[in-house]
């Protein structure tokens, strides 16, 4: 079977920086998505590891290690409107599909 | 350009009803998956499919439930007889083409709140 695992909610003040994990366990690996959706809204793309190591866009950063079934995000200079669920997810060997975590949600705090 | 598109946005159907529940990719995109989603818990996948072929169906109900996406016009999500425990969020994604080694980025619609009364 396929699962991921990430803590259920982080809450971190304005200026911070906070790490959601992530770990899974998966038949065939294709990488490691990350995904933000407020308020129960359209889920939106925030960044995507295939490959070991740290990837970076502006305020977001995202790590994986395969060796170890793991990954995490990083947020950092936290802004009130990042408040949000944040959800990893595997694309596995069998195409497009995606599976997600249950997702952390992110309470900021001023 | 537009992004994904789903209607309704709400819909309300009695037990036992029938709820058809469409997506538009965006523009340019030709593959097509479902997810749903209960309240305070991550999207699961349902189905993926292609214009005109379904690629998976793993995640999809064996009885009630089935989709398509004609080679015209919008991918359908249909629930036959639906019940309560129907009553959730359904999310169309599309994506340009084949997944690539490179990226798995898919693009989400508002999704649709079904609830059953």
């Amino acid at each position: 079977g396929q699962s991921l695992e990430q803590p259920s909610e982080v809450t971190a003040v304005e200026g911070a920086i906070v790490q959601i994990n992530c770990t899974y366990q998966t038949s065939g690996f294709y990488g490691l998505s990350w995904y933000q959706q407020h308020d129960g809204g359209a889920p939106t793309f925030l960044s995507y590891n295939a490959l070991d190591g740290l990837e970076e866009t502006g305020r977001f950063s995202s790590f994986l290690s395969r060796s170890d079934s793991y990954g995490y995000l990083l947020l950092q200079e936290l802004q009130m409107k990042d408040s949000a669920s944040y959800f990893c997810a595997v694309g596995g060997n069998q195409g497009g599909k995606l599976i997600f975590g249950q997702g952390t949600e992110l309470s900021v705090k001023p | 350009n537009a992004g994904v598109m789903q209607n309704p946005r709400h819909l309300v159907r009695r037990r036992g009803q029938e709820a058809r529940l469409r997506c538009s990719p965006m523009k340019g995109h030709s593959h097509v998956y479902w997810y749903r989603q209960l309240p305070e818990e991550g999207l699961k996948f349902m189905v993926y499919l292609q214009k005109e072929n379904i690629i998976d169906e793993s995640g999809m109900p064996k009885e009630r439930f089935s989709a398509e996406f004609p080679k015209e016009g919008p991918s359908i999500l249909r629930i036959q007889q639906v019940v309560r425990g129907d009553s959730a969020a359904y999310f169309c994604a599309s994506s340009p083409g084949e997944p690539r080694a490179g990226s798995y980025e898919q693009y989400f619609g508002p999704g649709t709140r079904l609830t059953v009364t």
